[in-house]
């Protein structure tokens, strides 16, 4: 596709349950990074992804976080045992430059509510 | 203390207004600066770059000032369409945001 495609749009939990984000980068596309934003916040890093490898996973909160890319395209963030702190707006970003500074497209997000 | 450090908002200004949203960032290694629009309940957008010599598109303007660690931006005969929220953002390997600016134009 043309943009940076994230499902689900929305996506409501229960707190305990398991949730997969997923995210379709644009075609190509090297580097492949995940934010997490809660409400009245900017955007926080959470992981960055050169292809398949994972570069850069110092922004995942806790153990219960886990992203993979594992063929250098589609990414998912996986959440285990959700908590109502993990209510936010995750969003993907992709670019076609590694370790970029430029070129970021980002995605429309997947707003997440835990309850 | 946030590494991204932005004006707490609300702005709420007139149309016609010339608005200046103020940052700072903490880290000396900070490469590249950007000034983001996010509108409501949508993703981040580049809005423009931010040099040391200073750039202007249209009725924007931002300036960096890499020994005060600070960068500005300024909208001069603000317009509706600019209700949005600012966000500031250096790269270190990765976008680094501050907490965003919320700006109001008013009629």
């Amino acid at each position: 596709g043309a943009g940076v495609s994230q499902s689900p749009r929305y996506k409501v939990a229960k707190r305990g349950q398991d949730v997969a984000l997923r995210c379709d980068p644009i075609s190509g596309h090297v580097s492949l990074f995940w934010y997490q934003q809660a409400l009245g916040q900017g955007p926080e890093f959470l992981t960055y992804f050169q292809n398949e490898a994972q570069l850069d996973k110092s922004g995942l909160p806790s153990d219960r976080f886990f992203a993979e890319r594992p063929e250098g395209s589609v990414s998912t963030l996986k959440i285990q045992r959700t908590q109502q702190e993990d209510s936010a707006v995750y969003l993907c970003a992709s670019s076609s430059n590694s370790g970029a500074s430029y070129g970021y497209t980002f995605g429309s997000g997947t707003r997440l509510t835990v309850v | 203390r946030k590494e991204v450090e932005q004006d707490p908002g609300p702005f709420n200004v007139p149309e016609g207004a010339t608005v200046a949203f103020n940052c700072t960032y903490s880290n000396s290694a900070s490469q590249s600066f950007f000034w983001y629009r996010q509108d409501c309940r949508k993703e981040p957008k580049l809005l423009m770059s931010v040099y040391s010599s200073g750039n202007e598109d249209g009725r924007f303007t931002a300036q960096l000032n890499r020994a005060s660690q600070y960068i500005s931006l300024l909208i001069r005969d603000s317009k509706l369409s600019d209700s949005a929220t600012y966000l500031c953002v250096v790269t270190r390997g990765k976008l680094i945001f501050g907490q965003g600016t919320e700006l109001s134009v008013k009629p």
